[in-house]
């Protein structure tokens, strides 16, 4: 069974500083590597990747993938106490599962 | 507003009452997925559609755990003989390409 393992579980950082959080995976039949963001509620889409070496980005995020090496990173510049958040990594195997990671707790200090 | 809901948001039960979840997804998805999420954890998945059919249902599903989804439209979840460790908010999400959730119903058990 296919397993994501996230890195930090929990992260502490002050406004204006850049985070990193780490997504790594096992494949089989492969399709996609998603990132959510959580706050109070249900996890809201915030990036998918299907190619290696291909950075997505949006406004202070980004994120990029390995198909090699099976992790995913994902940037965060410039953090915003708006960011504290869940940060959840999810491996799409051909549509028939999502499997989750554990996700990563951002906690942004003003 | 992701464009999928969920019925009700909050649900609280006796143990061993039987409840129904309803989900209604993205009208163009013909994927739809149900999740159980506890609190620090990510989602965790239960079952899978493709259209009506049930293509993947996890191992963590007792026999209690029902889902249908009948014209593959909207989809419900029945837990019979409901127990407190069934407490959880319960997700739903749809796809075509990328996965979008619904706000979740959280469902207590006393």
């Amino acid at each position: 069974e296919d397993k994501v393992v996230q890195s930090p579980l929990s992260l502490v950082v002050h406004e204006g500083d850049t985070v990193t959080l780490n997504c790594s995976y096992e494949v089989t039949n492969f399709r996609s590597l998603l990132w959510y963001k959580q706050e109070k509620k249900a996890p809201t889409f915030l990036f998918m990747l299907t190619s290696s070496g291909i950075e997505k980005k949006s406004g202070r995020l980004s994120s990029i993938l390995d198909k090699k090496e099976l992790f995913s990173i994902l940037n965060i510049t410039a953090t915003q106490t708006g960011d504290s958040a869940v940060y959840l990594c999810a491996e799409d195997n051909y549509g028939q599962n999502f499997v989750f990671g554990p996700g990563t707790r951002l906690s942004v200090l003003p | 507003d992701t464009g999928v809901s969920q019925d009700p948001r909050h649900k609280i039960t006796k143990r061993g009452q039987n409840v129904t979840f309803r989900c209604d997804p993205i009208s163009e998805h013909n994927r739809l997925y149900w999740y159980r999420q506890t609190l620090g954890q990510g989602p965790e998945f239960l079952t899978y559609f493709q259209n009506e059919a049930q293509l993947e249902k996890s191992r963590l599903l007792s026999d209690r755990f029902s889902a249908e989804r009948p014209k593959g439209s909207f989809s419900t979840l029945e837990i019979q003989r409901t127990e407190q460790g069934d407490s959880a908010m319960y997700l739903c999400a749809s796809s075509k390409n990328e996965q979008f959730f619904g706000p979740g119903t959280r469902l207590t058990v006393l």
